[in-house]
């Protein structure tokens, strides 16, 4: 069964620093892997998507890599800013036999930025 | 319309009552999925339609949650004789034919709250 996980579930650092979000997942077998940012009592916002074949996406100041064989992704945020707070969801979409479409959530990191 | 559209944004409903909950996907939209989000946590997977029929509905925790998108568009997902439990915001997301092979996008969902 996929699992994801996020670590570290809560994070504050000073304006302006690079940060690293990670996230796991224990089978392999991925389609894609998606970032997703979510402010407090809202939806979720798309920030990268990662197909299976790729190792990076950057939009930004946001990169995100993919090591598909260790099952690990990274979200880099670099010269953090205030606006940058929020929770932070890492998804994955199992390659399954015929359930290759139920995306799995990680519980997200939430972010707080100081200013 | 330029984005997923969730309505209504909150509703509070008594015990037992019966609520509906609609999705509006973006124009062109064939795949629509259905999450649910408890506070803390990440989002719990419902339903995927794929066009008019459920592709896979093994997320509806039980029989007392219902979905359609009978014209492989707006969708509705109802919940009948509703518990203090079913208190969650419910997410829906759209993607263009299928969250495998492009980024999905969610909507602001609906904070459902049962007293």
């Amino acid at each position: 069964k996929q699992e994801v996980t996020q670590i570290p579930a809560a994070l504050s650092v000073p304006e302006g620093e690079n940060l690293v979000l990670n996230c796991s997942f224990t089978d392999s077998a991925i389609y894609n892997l998606q970032w997703f940012r979510q402010d407090p009592g809202k939806g979720l916002t798309s920030l990268l998507l990662i197909q299976s074949s790729q190792r990076e996406q950057t939009s930004g100041r946001l990169n995100a890599s993919l090591d598909k064989s260790s099952g690990r992704s990274t979200l880099y945020i670099a010269a953090s800013q205030p606006g940058d707070s929020a929770t932070y969801l890492c998804a994955v979409i199992p390659r399954g036999r015929n359930r290759d479409d139920k995306i799995i959530f990680g519980k997200g990191t939430r972010l707080h930025i100081l200013p | 319309g330029a984005g997923v559209s969730q309505t209504p944004s909150n509703k509070v409903t008594e015990k037992g009552k019966y609520v509906e909950l609609r999705c509006d996907p973006i124009s062109g939209h064939t795949a629509l999925y259905w999450y649910r989000q408890s506070l803390g946590q990440g989002p719990e997977f419902l339903i995927y339609f794929q066009g008019t029929g459920a592709a896979d509905d093994s997320g509806l925790p039980n029989d007392r949650f219902f979905a359609v998108r009978p014209e492989g568009s707006v969708s509705t997902l109802k919940i009948q004789r509703t518990e203090r439990g079913d208190s969650a915001v419910y997410l829906c997301a759209s993607s263009l034919n299928g969250w495998g092979h492009r980024e999905a996008f969610f909507g602001q969902g609906t904070r459902l709250t049962v007293v």
